[in-house]
């Protein structure tokens, strides 16, 4: 069974860059898209952008000049670095897995983490 | 504002059926089959429950299906039960200017 983790600072200053870096186990990170989701409290799911292990990319497209992603195949680890956040930026953040050959399905997610974005 | 629009909340009684409509535009819902659901109980991950606009992951209930016309999908859930309170989300794969996923701004389901 594949589990995901995401890790990092749950307290970021404005201005600055959040980094969280999601961990995969129980299965290879090889030949999936890996993706990125983030919830504001009490609304609703957002996706951030995704990244296959080759590296490339897809971005959303209103936040994609502040987002950068990247993957490390031998940690079996996958990153998401979004900078200048501000507290419109706070939010749980889910990493996750895209379904095989179906653009855009997430089938596994992390637990989430909590990112507060305040001074 | 989501993407894609779903109503604020839907309410049923056990036992009965509910659908919970998801419209989008023909870059998205009405242009490809790529329409997902998403079921998320306070506090959880979301979960997968339907796919390509009505496949069904193995272990979601039959009682859960979707289907789609033009740019509107739509999750039915019959025989309603107490566990199925929770928040739905549809999704939707476009291409529209870079390919990427939109989500609807979720439907709170109250099972009375």
């Amino acid at each position: 069974q594949v589990q995901l983790q995401e890790s990092g600072p749950g307290l970021v200053k404005p201005s600055e860059t959040l980094s969280l870096t999601c961990t995969v186990s129980g299965g290879s990170i090889s030949s999936y898209y890996w993706s990125w989701i983030r919830q504001p409290a009490g609304k609703g799911l957002e996706w951030i952008g995704r990244i296959y292990t080759s590296g490339s990319t897809n971005y959303n497209p209103s936040l994609k000049s502040r987002v950068t992603m990247s993957v490390d195949t031998s940690k079996n680890q996958f990153s998401l670095k979004l900078s200048s956040v501000t507290a419109a930026d706070t939010a749980v953040y889910y990493c996750a897995r895209e379904r095989r050959g179906v653009r855009g399905v997430i089938d596994y997610w992390g637990q989430g983490t909590l990112v507060t974005v305040s001074s | 504002q989501s993407a894609l629009t779903q109503p604020a909340s839907v309410s049923g009684s056990p036992g009965q059926s509910i659908t919970i409509s998801c419209t989008g535009t023909s870059s998205d819902v009405g242009g490809y089959n790529y329409v997902s659901w998403y079921q998320q109980h306070p506090g959880k991950a979301p979960k997968l429950m339907i796919y390509e606009v009505s496949n069904r992951p193995s272990g979601v209930p039959d009682r859960f299906s979707g289907s789609k016309s033009g740019n509107t999908a739509s999750l039915t859930i019959s025989g309603l039960q107490a566990e199925d309170e929770a928040d739905y989300y549809c999704s939707s794969y476009t291409s529209s200017s870079t390919p990427h996923v939109v989500f609807g701004g979720g439907t709170k389901l109250t099972v009375l």
